[in-house]
């Protein structure tokens, strides 16, 4: 299978712990994306990186968050001293970085987060 | 991007077509209408996207209005795996917009057998 791959699927915490995903996008794809999504909405776009560029951050990531991208390959991000209200599914996505409105996302499977 | 306006929910039967609208009337020039869809448990997939002509891929049809102020997504046979929420999105063409995907809170489709 060569699609987006997240780790873990699912992790519980206690609150003020901190926590780590990974997402390994498609190898071909230059853009990669997190979006967290929460019961009953859509998806909300977190941040975004070009190769190993983060170009943009969304406001709902406040300072606890932090993701990088080393080497332009996979990503990680980081949750310090998570909250209740940091649980959540957390999908990364990837694309080829097409020019104009052409450009679509490859999701992953997601990441389910509960902090207790 | 430009706000898309969809119906909460809708339902068909297995097996009929199913016609998905998404209003967009603020829609600019340079717009992509895009179409992703989310099953259960699962991450979004895209689903197809267009500019001004109607579009056709394996999974379905995208009818875009003469004015571009809406659109519709068609689903020519259902199947219980077509159940999913689907997201009508606005992609900016002209490299001003953001690259992120704005997503709404679609309309859930529920597939009757």
């Amino acid at each position: 299978d060569t699609g987006v791959s997240q780790d873990p699927r699912h992790k519980i915490t206690k609150r003020g712990q901190n926590v780590t995903f990974r997402c390994d996008p498609i190898s071909e794809h230059n853009r990669l994306y997190w979006y967290r999504q929460t019961l009953g909405q859509g998806p909300e776009f977190l941040t975004y990186f070009q190769n190993e560029a983060q170009l943009e951050k969304s406001r709902l990531l406040s300072d606890r968050f932090s993701a990088e991208r080393p080497k332009g390959s996979f990503s990680t991000l980081e949750i310090q001293r998570t909250e209740q209200g940091d649980s959540a599914m957390y999908f990364c996505a990837s694309s080829l970085g097409l020019t104009g409105g052409r450009d679509t996302q490859y999701f992953g499977p997601g990441t389910r987060l509960t902090v207790l | 991007d430009a706000k898309t306006t969809q119906p909460n929910s809708m339902e068909s039967n297995e097996e009929e077509p199913v016609h998905l609208p998404c209003n967009h009337s603020t829609i600019s020039g340079t717009d992509y209408i895009h179409w992703y869809r989310q099953l259960p448990s699962q991450g979004p997939e895209y689903v197809i996207h267009g500019l001004t002509s109607n579009v056709n891929n394996r999974m379905a049809s995208l009818a875009i209005a003469e004015d571009r102020k809406s659109s519709t997504l068609i689903l020519h046979r259902a199947t219980l795996r077509d159940a999913a929420v689907y997201y009508c999105i606005l992609r900016d063409a002209s490299g001003a917009g953001s690259y992120q995907l704005t997503f709404g809170k679609g309309t859930k489709l529920s597939v009757i057998p």
